[in-house]
């Protein structure tokens, strides 16, 4: 079993949708939470940061860390064809360097 | 564009033979990392330098090394190539290499072994 697990969809919404993207992770000692999205042919851009459990909001984007249950949440409001991509999360332990640990990443259509 | 480059942009070669792949961190960043990104294993992490010293180590096959260099940049050496090392690299960077800095990737070197 992975440590951190993904849906690899493809997920395929409409323009002006809520997209919800998910990761579930089995390491209690994860600390730090990312969501990064990465374009066909690309390096991974970091879209969302969050420290422990809680929530953050960035525009359209809120990310969700609920630590009791091991769960991380992407959200994005009014999802535009832009945002069509492959969306990695991403998590990372306190100490012993910076290792990030990625889930399979879901790939994300967002149709007109 | 993160500032982390990395060259060359593709590599195709054959099995058995050995690569170089180079990476040059964002301005004042002293920590490098190597990724390999793969169909079937997703982005994993192979190695993480902090100002020319390993930091912390992954999944890196012995066949794999790396070494970071006192300007900064970074090489992977990859060895007697198989064709399951074909994949993406990635080299990403970050400022001190602490476990809550953020890391930016560069745009990777697609390496296929034929």
């Amino acid at each position: 079993q992975k440590e951190v697990e993904q849906d690899p969809g493809p997920l395929s919404v409409p323009e002006g949708a809520i997209v919800s993207l998910n990761c579930t992770y089995s390491n209690s000692a994860f600390q730090y939470f990312m969501w990064y999205r990465q374009y066909s042919r690309k390096g991974p851009e970091l879209l969302m940061y969050t420290y422990s459990s809680g929530n953050k909001e960035d525009g359209r984007f809120t990310a969700q860390v609920d630590k009791s249950s091991k769960y991380i949440s992407l959200f994005i409001r009014d999802s535009q064809p832009s945002d069509s991509a492959t969306y990695l999360c991403a998590m990372s332990l306190t100490g012993g360097g910076n290792k990030l640990t990625f889930g399979t990443g879901t790939q994300l259509k967002v149709e007109l | 564009d993160s500032g982390v480059t990395q060259t060359p942009k593709h590599l195709i070669t054959a099995t058995g033979q050995r690569v170089t792949l180079r990476c040059s961190p964002r301005s004042g960043d002293l920590s490098v990392y190597w990724y390999q990104q793969s169909l079937d294993q997703g982005l994993q992490f192979l190695i993480q330098y902090y100002n020319g010293e390993e930091r912390a180590k992954g999944n890196i096959l012995e066949r794999f090394s790396a070494q970071q260099f006192p300007d900064l940049h970074s090489e992977l050496n990859l060895s007697s190539l198989e064709l399951g090392d074909s994949a993406l690299y990635f080299c990403a960077s970050s400022d001190s290499g602490a476990s809550a800095d953020t890391q930016y990737f560069g745009p990777g070197t697609r390496l296929t072994v034929l």
